[in-house]
């Protein structure tokens, strides 16, 4: 069984501050989604990265996968409160018999 | 583009009764799946469709039935409701089944069994 674990389970900071949340596994993964869920709503897509080493931006969010393609982390810079949320990682795995496993997610929380 | 809908929002249900909730999407996507959520146990994945007329088990498909008659709408049925699957179940879809197909997700049912 393939395990996602991501870390930490909560954060709380104030606007502005710079954070990182991880997304780890001892299995290899041929890609890593990140989705954010907020409030009342299902979770939305934010990237997908799919080559060890991958390094991928979306405004402040930087999003990078592990040379090995065990683990993925993403990096908020300048936190606003509309980045409150769920961030979800999920690691894809499988050819025709491709699966689509999740972490539990991290609950950030950005206090103006 | 309404994406993914769900119905119904939200619903609460007395032990053994029996539900139904519905999923409509409308991006001719061929893949759908039902999730469901629970604290500190991430999104876990209960039944999945690969296409019209098909269906298949996912992690935790005990206590429920899915049905895809038509493309655009997947239901999943709980016969006899228990306290356990008191839980938020969302309905996803997605083009294909790759790394290059990502899920969209529907706003969830929120479901109470007491």
């Amino acid at each position: 069984t393939q395990l996602l674990e991501q870390s930490p389970q909560f954060l709380s900071i104030q606007e502005g501050e710079n954070l990182t949340v991880y997304c780890n596994s001892s299995s290899v993964f041929s890609s890593l989604q990140w989705y954010r869920q907020e409030p009342g709503e299902g979770p939305v897509l934010l990237v997908t990265v799919v080559t060890g080493g991958e390094v991928k931006k979306l405004k402040r969010l930087t999003f990078q996968f592990g040379d090995a393609r065990k683990d993925s982390s993403l990096h908020i810079t300048a936190a606003q409160p509309g980045d409150t949320g769920l961030y979800l990682c999920a690691g894809g795995s499988g050819g025709s018999n491709y699966k689509l496993t999740f972490g539990k997610g991290t609950l950030l929380t950005v206090n103006p | 583009n309404a994406g993914v809908t769900q119905t119904p929002k939200f619903r609460v249900l007395k032990t053994g009764q029996s539900m139904t909730l519905l999923c409509a999407q409308d991006m001719n996507h061929e893949y759908m799946y039902w999730y469901r959520q629970d604290p500190g146990m991430g999104l876990r994945l209960i039944h999945y469709s690969v296409g019209e007329g098909t269906t298949a088990k996912g992690e935790v498909p005990d206590g429920y039935n899915v049905s895809r008659l038509k493309k655009q709408n997947f239901l999943l049925g709980l016969e006899s409701a228990a306290p356990s699957q008191t839980s938020v179940y969302f309905c996803a879809s997605s083009r294909n089944r790759g790394r290059n197909s990502p899920l969209h997700f529907g706003n969830g049912t929120r479901l109470t069994v007491t």
